[in-house]
């Protein structure tokens, strides 16, 4: 079946832009994780979604960013103002509930660079 | 929080056999997990480990020991493809979120 998707695979944009980035789950998949990697860096997780419960917001860097999931399935990431340092891939993993504990599925990420 | 520890970099020789070591510290850990990461992929889930003990997939294999709260992968017959990205993740303490080392780079030589 269809893997996590997302889009842009990239983007390239001005500091001080606003940008949205989208990740579609596999179908079926109640939990969604955002992640960013900076080069050569591991994984930093940025935020949670479980079904219809409140999001875990707990690692989003700023108030720049923002996140929301519609209806369950879609996500979209969203950097307001642009800095240089956002610039990273920004991955989207998706799971079954409590799965996600110890296997994610990864989308192939937006590499985001911003000049 | 949790912390995960593993080696920046390892190389060896095609054919060849090597462990890449985790160790962790975290309290109410549930297991360790190791994902392979190719330059300009996406993470793909390779093994976990929710007991102690070595388990099995192919030419992988991962170990768990939480007394010593230590896990590793071990590659057997590398091949040139293995040249990656590892990392281990685990989550604890009632999260659903799983925290990931920085990972290990595996640079294979011919």
């Amino acid at each position: 079946g269809a893997g996590v998707s997302q889009s842009p695979s990239n983007k390239v944009t001005e500091k001080g832009k606003d940008v949205e980035l989208r990740c579609d789950p596999i179908s079926g998949h109640t939990a969604l994780y955002w992640y960013r990697q900076s080069l050569g860096q591991g994984l930093e997780f940025l935020i949670y979604f479980q079904g219809n419960s409140a999001p875990d917001k707990s690692g989003l860097p700023s108030d720049r960013f923002s996140a929301e999931r519609t209806g369950g399935s879609v996500s979209t990431l969203t950097i307001q103002r642009t800095q240089q340092e956002d610039s990273a891939v920004y991955l989207c993993a998706s799971s079954h509930y409590g799965q996600g504990t110890y296997e994610q599925y990864f989308g192939p990420g937006t590499r985001l660079t911003v000049t | 929080g949790q912390s995960l520890e593993q080696p920046s970099e390892v190389t060896a020789v095609e054919g060849a056999i090597v462990q890449i070591n985790c160790t962790y510290q975290t309290s109410g850990f549930y297991g360790l997990s190791w994902y392979q990461q190719h330059d300009g992929g996406a993470p793909t889930f390779l093994s976990y480990n929710a007991l102690d003990g070595l388990e099995e997939t192919g030419r992988f294999s991962s170990f768990l020991s939480r007394s010593d709260s230590y896990g590793y992968l071990l590659l057997q017959e590398l091949q040139m493809k293995d040249s990656a990205s590892y990392f281990c993740a685990g989550a604890s303490g009632g999260s659903y979120i799983p925290t990931f080392g920085r990972g290990t780079s595996l640079i294979v030589h011919p």
